[in-house]
């Protein structure tokens, strides 16, 4: 089945810098690929996601980048500020039924 | 939030004792999960419903059952609660068509 594989498991950037997170999958049928935003205290929420037909996704100061090649994909958060500070899991989904998680990095934005 | 709820949202109980936590939502997924979130363990799937009585087990389902009689609530239960089943439980739903899992507020369970 599938494994993902998520570095660093703990980040620290300064405020305004960038931040970048990496996931690695095992199966090449995989094609999906979600990232959440875990708050303290607070439910995963869905923040960007990519599909294995596109190379990249930006959404304001988030992007996605997949390379199915190396069967790697990465979260890249520009212009850190303090409310991103949290716990970011990716996860990736083939034809299966189910999301497979990596195991989370938490993310502190110092100020 | 996608229209899923869970309760209770907090229980405390004894060792020994059943439990069962419930997911609603409202929106008609096909798709229901039941994870449990430990420190340094992530997001660890239970069990999962692909429709009304159809549900197969994830990495973590020993001393788990569900069960889902009803398109909208998806039961998780403890038969047997213990000391390392200690956790935050959250229920997610997969929304067509991207895929994604969407997950409830979460039941925080500790069992003494």
């Amino acid at each position: 089945g599938e494994n993902v594989e998520q570095h660093p498991s703990t980040l620290s950037v300064q405020e305004g810098d960038s931040a970048v997170i990496k996931c690695t999958y095992s199966d090449s049928a995989s094609n999906y690929f979600p990232w959440y935003k875990q708050e303290l205290g607070k439910r995963p929420q869905l923040i960007i996601d990519i599909r294995s037909n596109v190379g990249e996704k930006k959404d304001q100061r988030i992007a996605v980048t997949l390379n199915k090649t190396a069967k790697h994909f990465s979260l890249h958060i520009t212009e850190t500020q303090p409310e991103d500070s949290a716990v970011y899991f990716c996860a990736a989904s083939g034809g299966a039924q189910k999301l497979v998680f990596g195991q989370g990095t938490r993310l502190t934005i110092n100020p | 939030d996608a229209g899923i709820t869970q309760s209770p949202r907090h229980k405390v109980t004894e060792t020994g004792t059943p439990v069962t936590l419930r997911c609603h939502q409202t929106e008609n997924h096909r798709y229901m999960y039941w994870y449990r979130q430990d420190p340094g363990h992530g997001l660890r799937l239970i069990h999962y419903s692909y429709g009304v009585k159809d549900t197969d087990k994830g990495e973590v389902s020993d001393g788990y059952s569900v069960s889902r009689s009803k398109t909208e609530d998806f039961l998780l239960t403890l038969e047997s609660a213990t000391s390392s089943q200690t956790s935050v439980y959250f229920c997610a739903i997969r929304s067509p068509p991207g895929l994604a899992e969407y997950f409830g507020p979460g039941t925080r369970l500790t069992v003494l």
